[in-house]
């Protein structure tokens, strides 16, 4: 089985600063990886994913995410926040050859101006 | 465009009825999925459905059931015995293999009145 724990249910940050929203999995086979944002009263948008190759992979819009095999995590930063950032981002694993998602918590980012 | 979309946005539910949200998609995906989602909790499987005509209970189907008689189809319904349904629904849907990531509709808001 696996499973994804967000460590952060809420991160303030000042517009302009960098953010770092963390995630940890746990899972006793391969796993794809995914981050997803969730603005106020709509559904989720994929954001990036981690399939295999290069354990650094980008948005469009300024965020990544690296995988680290060795601490099971899947941390999501930018380097430097917009208002339009706040949202909800959610950390997702799912089963290499699987099917199901499995999705954390959920972190509430607040860019504050 | 391609998308999900499901309807109602808001929806009113009395104590003792059956109501149903509807989700359809034009994506040619295989695979549809509901999710609950409440605050503090992430998204909840309810049910799933890989193909047409055959569909599989979540983590919480329990007050739910569904059909997937179109492969662009997959309404829920929420029973009278579900006995706490106010939530925030999301269907999604995805390409065989999962590796791909899930495409959310807008949401319904289900609440009990």
């Amino acid at each position: 089985a696996q499973s994804v724990t967000q460590l952060d249910s809420q991160v303030p940050v000042f517009e302009e600063a960098p953010v770092e929203l963390r995630c940890n999995y746990s899972s006793s086979v391969s796993v794809y990886l995914f981050w997803y944002v969730q603005y106020p009263n709509q559904g989720l948008q994929l954001l990036l994913k981690y399939l295999s190759g290069s354990t650094l992979v980008e948005s469009i819009n300024g965020f990544e995410a690296e995988f680290n095999k060795s601490q099971t995590s899947f941390h999501l930063r930018k380097p430097s926040v917009h208002i339009s950032d706040t949202a909800e981002y959610f950390c997702a694993v799912t089963p290499t050859g699987g099917f199901k998602t499995i999705f954390g918590a959920g972190t509430r980012l607040f860019v504050k101006a | 465009d391609g998308g999900i979309t499901q309807s109602p946005k808001y929806l009113f539910r009395k104590e003792g009825q059956n109501v149903t949200l509807s989700c359809e998609q034009n994506l040619n995906h295989d695979a549809m999925y509901w999710y609950r989602q409440d605050p503090g909790q992430g998204l909840r499987l309810i049910y799933y459905s890989q193909i047409v005509n055959d569909f599989q209970k979540g983590d919480i189907a329990e007050g739910y059931s569904v059909s997937r008689e179109k492969k662009e189809s997959f309404p829920l319904t929420v029973t009278s015995a579900q006995k706490n349904p106010t939530a925030f629904y999301l269907c999604a849907s995805s390409r065989q293999g999962d590796n791909y990531g899930y495409t959310f509709g807008s949401g319904t808001r289900l609440t009990v009145v």
